[in-house]
C-alpha cells in the first residue's frame, strides 16, 4: 500500500481562510519534509521537520512521530498560496531517500 | 532556494535515442538524489549518491539508466534507449549528507516521441 498518504487531495478556500493539510505515513521515518511544487515542477522546501512543530511566517508544520502523521497549517491564505503541496518521508539506512505523497492541490480564490 | 542546477530544462528524444541530463549540486553537499515524476503521479526515487558513489538505486536504473557523479560538482543521469514511458520530469536534489534536508533543482522535462 501507499506509504505516504496526503489529504485532502484538493482544497478550495476563500482568501483569508486557513488551511490544514495532512500527511499520514505507514513506516518509520528519518525525516519529514514539506514542499511547494511550482506549476513548472520545481520544488520549494517549506519545512524540514522530523518531529515537533516549526513555524515560518504564515506556515506551521507539526510532525508527531508516534502517531505517524505530519500537518501543514496555512493561516490567512492568499491567492499566491495556490498550488500543490507535497509531503515527503525520508527513510532508509543507506541514505535519506524521500517517499512522496501525491500532494494536495490548493486553490485560494480572491 | 538552494542553488541546485539542472540542464537542460527541456529535452525531446525519439524512441530508441539516448538521453542525458545533468545536475550541479549545491556547493559542499555530498549527497545527490534523482527522482522521476510522471504526469499526475508522485515523485519516485531513482538513485542516491554519497560522495560520488552510488549507494542505492531502483532496479529500473540498474537496467536501463546510466548515472554517475564524475566530480563533487557534477552528476549526470542518462537513459540508454528512451521509451515513451520515460517521459517525465526528472528532479535532482542534494543535501549536506544523508539525513539532512534536501534541496531540489528546477528539473529536466523529458519528452519521448
Amino acid at each position: 500500500g501507499q506509504q505516504v498518504q496526503q489529504s485532502p487531495a484538493s482544497l478550495v478556500l476563500q482568501e483569508g481562510e486557513n488551511a490544514e493539510l495532512q500527511c499520514n505515513f505507514s513506516t518509520s521515518l528519518n525525516s519529514m519534509q514539506w514542499f511547494y511544487q511550482r506549476p513548472g515542477g520545481s520544488l520549494v522546501s517549506l519545512f524540514y521537520n522530523p518531529s515537533g512543530t516549526k513555524h515560518s511566517g504564515r506556515l506551521t508544520s507539526t510532525t508527531v512521530i508516534k502517531e505517524r502523521r505530519s500537518s501543514l497549517h496555512i493561516s490567512s491564505s492568499q491567492t499566491t498560496d495556490s498550488g500543490t503541496y507535497l509531503c515527503a518521508l525520508g527513510y532508509g539506512s543507506s541514505g535519506n531517500k524521500l517517499i512522496f505523497g501525491i500532494g494536495t492541490l490548493l486553490s485560494v480564490k480572491p | 532556494d538552494a542553488a541546485v542546477t539542472q540542464k537542460p530544462r527541456y529535452l525531446i528524444k525519439m524512441k530508441g535515442q539516448e538521453a542525458e541530463m545533468k545536475c550541479i549540486p549545491e556547493k559542499g553537499h555530498t549527497a545527490v538524489f534523482w527522482y522521476q515524476q510522471k504526469q499526475s503521479k508522485e515523485l519516485k526515487f531513482l538513485i542516491y549518491f554519497q560522495n560520488q558513489q552510488p549507494l542505492d538505486q531502483i532496479d529500473m536504473v540498474k537496467e536501463r539508466f546510466s548515472a554517475v557523479c564524475p566530480s563533487s560538482s557534477l552528476c549526470s543521469l542518462g537513459i540508454r534507449t528512451c521509451e515513451a514511458e520515460d517521459s517525465a520530469l526528472y528532479l535532482c536534489s542534494s543535501s549536506q549528507s544523508r539525513g539532512y534536508e534536501q534541496y531540489f533543482g528546477p528539473g529536466t522535462r523529458l519528452t519521448v516521441l
